[in-house]
């Protein structure tokens, strides 16, 4: 059964505190994704990653760090200097690297709730 | 600055209308264009356009691209309660070839 599972599905997290997203996929894609989606605004890019062992920052990473020892694995820790982590965790792949020509397909989303 | 903009933001319609979405963009080294339907959970895709003029048609769900006017149209005809969801506009391009979105269209299909 191919795909990407992202978990958990809801997080509830204290202010202050660090947390981690998983984001695991099966489908041998190269290139794997962050984004974030928050009321009335569409996704917006966090931090992605073409390659094993290197990532680059999107459009709205500060306050947001990555890492990507696997290719099957992207986690992403959202830490306490993230002003706004209230909001809707997406992970996307696409084969190839480059940002070939493809659709992204997407996990089922992690929605995160910070108090 | 690279930017896709979606009208109508909302949308209510009743089963059976037909309804036509709206992408426009303005982004630099455009590649291709990509709408998928978002239901509360994982989007999933529609369709991809990188040609002028031709049209993508699956079931009662159409888009088509128009490269010189920069803007696409998704159309569902006859639409059924099923049909409610958010439908993202994404245009693949820019300087690094990423794909940016639009905010997205929430249509809302009563019985």
């Amino acid at each position: 059964d191919g795909g990407i599972t992202q978990s958990p599905k809801y997080l509830f997290r204290k202010e202050g505190q660090n947390v981690t997203l998983s984001c695991e996929q099966n489908l041998n894609h190269d290139a794997m994704y962050w984004y974030r989606q928050d009321p009335g605004q569409g996704l917006r890019l966090i931090y992605y990653s073409q390659i094993v062992n290197d990532f680059q920052k999107g459009d709205i990473a500060e306050g947001y760090s990555v890492s990507r020892e696997k290719k099957e694995s992207f986690p992403l820790t959202v830490t306490s200097a993230q002003k706004n982590p209230t909001a809707f965790y997406l992970c996307a792949t696409t084969p190839g690297t480059g940002f070939p020509n493809y659709e992204q397909y997407f996990g089922p989303g992690t929605r995160l709730t910070v108090t | 600055e690279d930017k896709v903009v979606q009208s109508p933001l909302s949308l209510v319609v009743h089963e059976g209308d037909t309804v036509t979405l709206n992408c426009s963009y303005e982004v630099t080294n455009f590649r291709s264009l990509l709408w998928y339907k978002q239901e509360k959970k994982a989007p999933t895709f529609l369709f991809m356009l990188t040609s002028s003029g031709i049209e993508k048609k699956s079931g009662r769900l159409s888009s088509i691209l128009d490269k010189k006017e920069l803007f696409s149209i998704l159309n569902i005809t006859a639409t059924q309660t099923g049909d409610s969801a958010v439908y993202l506009c994404a245009v693949r391009g820019g300087a690094t070839n990423k794909l940016i979105f639009g905010t997205g269209t929430l249509l809302a299909v009563q019985p």
